[in-house]
């Protein structure tokens, strides 16, 4: 059964800081794997996604993740924090076509 | 191209009332899925399908029913609310193939409450 850890319900960084999220799945076979970004009061919005091809992934907003299957970790990161980024961050798996999220990690950006 | 819609945004219930949430999308999706968002819990399945005609329970199926007579349609029905049904309501759509396998789009969300 797959399943998605992510570790910390709440992150606080200041502005101009690393940010970095954890998160750990278990996947019985090579599984893709996302992140989510929510903003406030709205849905849900796609960061990056890892498909098997490279191993270190780019997305949207300067954040990055790398696929360590070793660690079974995908972990999110952004070297610069903006106030901007205060949002909630949800760690997906999926290898059956169905997506199951972590519990999500609140960001805080202090200024 | 409007992606995945959701009516109503808001919406107040008194315990044992009865509705439906509507999802809609104009991609030709063929899988659609629903979510519900609670704190500190991400977001959970409750119902899923992989075309018209054909629907799965999720994760936490009990209290609602689903149906997909159209490609474009999947209704979430909560037939009598309950307190504990409380909570923001995500309908997501993908496709079965192409470039991005497994990929979502998520609907705005129905923020629901149970009184």
């Amino acid at each position: 059964a797959q399943s998605v850890t992510q570790l910390g319900s709440h992150v606080s960084v200041s502005e101009g800081a690393l940010v970095l999220l954890r998160c750990n799945y278990s996947s019985s076979v090579p599984p893709y794997l996302f992140w989510y970004v929510q903003y406030p009061n709205q849905g849900l919005q796609l960061l990056l996604k890892y498909t098997s091809a490279a191993t270190l992934v780019k997305g949207i907003n300067g954040f990055e993740a790398e696929f360590k299957k070793s660690e079974t970790s995908f972990h999110l990161t952004k070297p610069s924090a903006h106030m901007s980024d205060a949002a909630e961050y949800f760690c997906a798996v999926s290898n059956t076509g169905k997506l199951i999220f972590g519990q999500g990690t609140t960001l805080q950006v202090k200024p | 191209n409007a992606g995945v819609t959701q009516t109503p945004k808001f919406q107040v219930l008194k315990t044992g009332q009865s509705m439906t949430l509507q999802c809609a999308q104009d991609m030709n999706h063929e899988y659609m899925s629903w979510y519900r968002q609670d704190p500190g819990m991400g977001l959970r399945l409750i119902h899923y399908s992989v075309g018209a005609g054909i629907t799965d329970q999720g994760e936490v199926p009990n209290g609602y029913n689903v149906s997909r007579s159209t490609t474009e349609d999947f209704p979430l029905r909560l037939l009598s609310a309950a307190p504990s049904q409380t909570s923001v309501y995500f309908c997501a759509s993908r496709p079965d193939s192409g470039a991005n396998p497994y990929e979502q789009y998520f609907g705005p969300g129905t923020r629901l409450t149970v009184t």
